[in-house]
């Protein structure tokens, strides 16, 4: 059964660039939440979306934006690229359905470099 | 707001010592509170998690924690520990199941042979 998958696993991007990050979700998981985590720090809640819906937003700027897709998968996009958003990106999932008992499952995250 | 605040950002231990991995948190509510374990250049794993019941909880690799209401703490602990502890560890809460965790700024466990 697989966990939660990421890709890339690494990117490097130049300031005011786009970048997209991908996640696929635990099988028969239904919710995506995305996480920041900068280095020596905890991880910072960015966003959630649950039926292809932003169900829940941290303090993030629009510059970050995201999508689910049908099967569950979810996109984040960063747009105009700052050095402070080197990072690494955590996807995690979880049940709705079953969200009282489901803890979220993370994936091993995307490390990305703003040069 | 919630808040976690973790004590302690670097805990060092000799192998088979009692591990204390201290946590306090605010809430307004009665919150959900978890601990996650990290190891380098992986996502965040659940060691255990608190939600309503019994206020001593277990977890995993000999893992508990003890959640008190009147200290609004969520301290960690393992009485013996071992090589592979060694990592850095998040306290988390939410408000409740399934909304975003906030997240402490965590603590990295050394462990000495």
């Amino acid at each position: 059964d697989a966990g939660v998958t990421q890709s890339p696993t690494h990117l490097i991007k130049t300031r005011g660039q786009q970048v997209t990050l991908r996640c696929s979700p635990k099988s028969g998981h239904d919710t995506v939440s995305w996480y920041q985590q900068a280095l020596g720090q905890g991880p910072q809640f960015i966003f959630q979306y649950y039926e292809e819906e932003e169900r829940q937003r941290g303090n993030f700027p629009d510059r970050f934006s995201g999508h689910q897709f049908p099967n569950y998968s979810s996109e984040l996009n960063v747009n105009a690229l700052l050095l402070g958003d080197s990072a690494l990106y955590l996807c995690a999932s979880s049940s709705d359905r079953t969200s009282y008992n489901s803890p979220l499952h993370f994936g091993n995250g995307t490390r990305l470099t703003v040069t | 707001a919630q808040s976690v605040t973790q004590l302690g950002s670097h805990v060092s231990v000799s192998e088979g010592a009692l591990v204390l991995l201290r946590c306090n948190y605010s809430s307004s509510v009665p919150p959900y509170l978890f601990w996650y374990v990290q190891y380098p250049n992986q996502g965040l794993q659940l060691l255990l998690k608190y939600t309503t019941g019994a206020t001593l909880v277990k977890g995993i690799n000999g893992f508990e924690a003890e959640f008190k209401k009147s200290e609004t703490s969520f301290h960690l602990t393992k009485p013996s520990a071992h090589m592979s502890d060694a990592a850095e560890y998040f306290c988390a809460v939410s408000e409740k199941a399934g909304t975003a965790l906030i997240f402490g700024k965590g603590t990295t466990l050394s462990v000495s042979s």
